[in-house]
């Protein structure tokens, strides 16, 4: 079965930091890029940041832009998002997703549940 | 990046059909055939329902389809079903910086 499954997520005060894995099983990671998207409480769906199959093309949302680092590690099939320098707006469910393709411009196919992060002091 | 417009909500009756649209620029939905639509039921992961404009996943029903013209994407739903009720968000490829960006996001209603 293909799943994803994100972890990582918790109450951080504001300006901390705060690292999401997100493990993936079920099919040939390395064959794919990956995506985290988050969806504040009750709002819409936000790209945060995507990968390609070997790290060589990344990509962020303006909005965490020299915050955020997305990496991932083909041998442990693990996408991971490190989030630094966090603020109240970050406050969202995280989802990791996977695409269709090995670039960053396949559709988002596969989705983890989330793992929640809550910035607040 | 600014967000696609979507209408806040559609409402339509069981056995209709509703179109729901998605509006970006000539920066994204109009500048590449990279636009997904994803059906979230509350407190569920988003689900693929049309990549590509108009392409269906393997065991999506046939009663969703997509289309495109200029700046504008549109998602339609023929023969609704209480199922169907659900958060409605596109997407759309924003280039190699932005890569993506998505719609506000609309609630449907089967009345």
């Amino acid at each position: 079965e293909v799943q994803l499954v994100e972890s990582g997520g918790g109450l951080v005060q504001p300006g901390r930091s705060l690292r999401l894995s997100c493990a993936a099983s079920g099919f040939t990671f390395d064959d794919y890029a990956m995506h985290w998207v988050r969806q504040a409480p009750g709002k819409g769906l936000e790209w945060v940041s995507g990968i390609s199959w070997n790290s060589g093309s990344i990509g962020y949302a303006d909005s965490v832009k020299g915050r955020f680092t997305i990496s991932r590690d083909n041998a442990k099939n693990s996408l991971y998002l490190q989030m630094n320098s966090l603020r109240a707006e970050d406050t969202a469910l995280y989802y990791c997703a996977k695409v269709t393709t090995v670039t960053p411009t396949g559709a988002f196919d596969i989705w983890g549940q989330g793992t929640m992060v809550t910035v607040s002091s | 990046q600014s967000a696609l417009t979507q209408p806040a909500s559609v409402s339509g009756s069981p056995g209709q059909s509703i179109t729901i649209s998605c509006t970006g620029t000539s920066s994204d939905v109009g500048s590449y055939n990279l636009v997904s639509w994803y059906q979230q039921h509350p407190g569920k992961a988003p689900k693929l329902m049309i990549y590509e404009v108009s392409k269906r996943p393997s065991g999506v029903s046939n009663r969703f389809s997509g289309s495109k013209s200029g700046n504008t994407a549109s998602l339609t739903i023929s023969g609704l079903q209480a199922e169907d009720e659900a958060d409605y968000y596109c997407c759309s490829y924003a280039g190699s910086s932005t890569l993506w960006v998505f719609g506000g996001g609309t609630k449907l209603t089967v009345l």
